[in-house]
């Protein structure tokens, strides 16, 4: 069974630059979760989907960041403009369902870095 | 607000030691998650504990979930390289539908 994919692995782009990451997950899981791990930290929840609906974006800095799900499959995060904070990991995971979020699968991340 | 707290931070020791990390809250969780996660992958889920008190053992890992369901140990026995990384724990939010993690414990074992 194919894990979570995510692309790219790496980014570098300059503050105020846009950057959008892909994520794919594991066939048949309904849940898809984004996650930003800052270096040093645990990862931190930006926005979780069920299906093609948003669950919690609670902590996603929505003046410029977005994400959608529109097919319930796949799914694209964007960060527009970046700053220098926004330096981080960021994470996809996905689970069979809502209520199965402890049992989540994570892809390798994307590593940003702002400069 | 939940947090997890995690200590140690750092953690460097010789192959063949022993070692705990935990993972403390002011709140109650219906579970608590342990995961560890390697440079440059995603973190990789051990086991989930459940029951106030529950212990459940992995080969020479041993995670204990506490009687009040507020705290959670990770016992190593005779660590190896292989063991070294991120360990991270995790328990549900409020609502049930996502994870909060700690700051995580970064383990280094030397041969």
């Amino acid at each position: 069974e194919a894990g979570v994919a995510q692309s790219p692995r790496y980014k570098i782009i300059e503050k105020r630059q846009s950057v959008a990451f892909w994520c794919n997950p594991i066939s048949g899981h309904a849940t898809l979760y984004w996650y930003q791990q800052i270096l040093g930290q645990g990862p931190k929840l930006l926005i979780q989907f069920q299906n093609n609906g948003v669950v919690d974006d609670s902590q996603l800095p929505k003046d410029r960041f977005s994400a959608e799900r529109l097919k319930g499959v796949d799914s694209t995060l964007k960060i527009q403009p970046a700053k220098l904070e926004d330096s981080a990991v960021y994470l996809c995971a996905s689970s069979f369902n809502w209520d199965r979020q402890y049992e989540q699968y994570f892809g390798p991340g994307t590593r940003l870095t702002v400069t | 607000t939940q947090l997890l707290e995690q200590s140690p931070q750092f953690l460097s020791i010789q192959e063949g030691e022993n070692l705990t990390v935990y993972c403390n809250s002011s709140s109650v969780f219906s579970s608590l998650q342990w995961y560890r996660q390697e440079p440059g992958e995603g973190p990789v889920l051990l086991v989930t504990v459940v029951t106030g008190g529950e212990v459940k053992k992995l080969k020479r890992l041993t995670f204990q979930f506490g009687d009040a369901r507020k705290d959670s140990s990770l016992h190593i026995t005779a660590a190896q390289p292989g063991d070294t990384g991120l360990y991270l724990c995790a328990g549900a939010n409020q609502a049930g539908t996502a994870l909060i993690f700690g700051k995580g414990t970064t383990l280094s074992v030397s041969s």
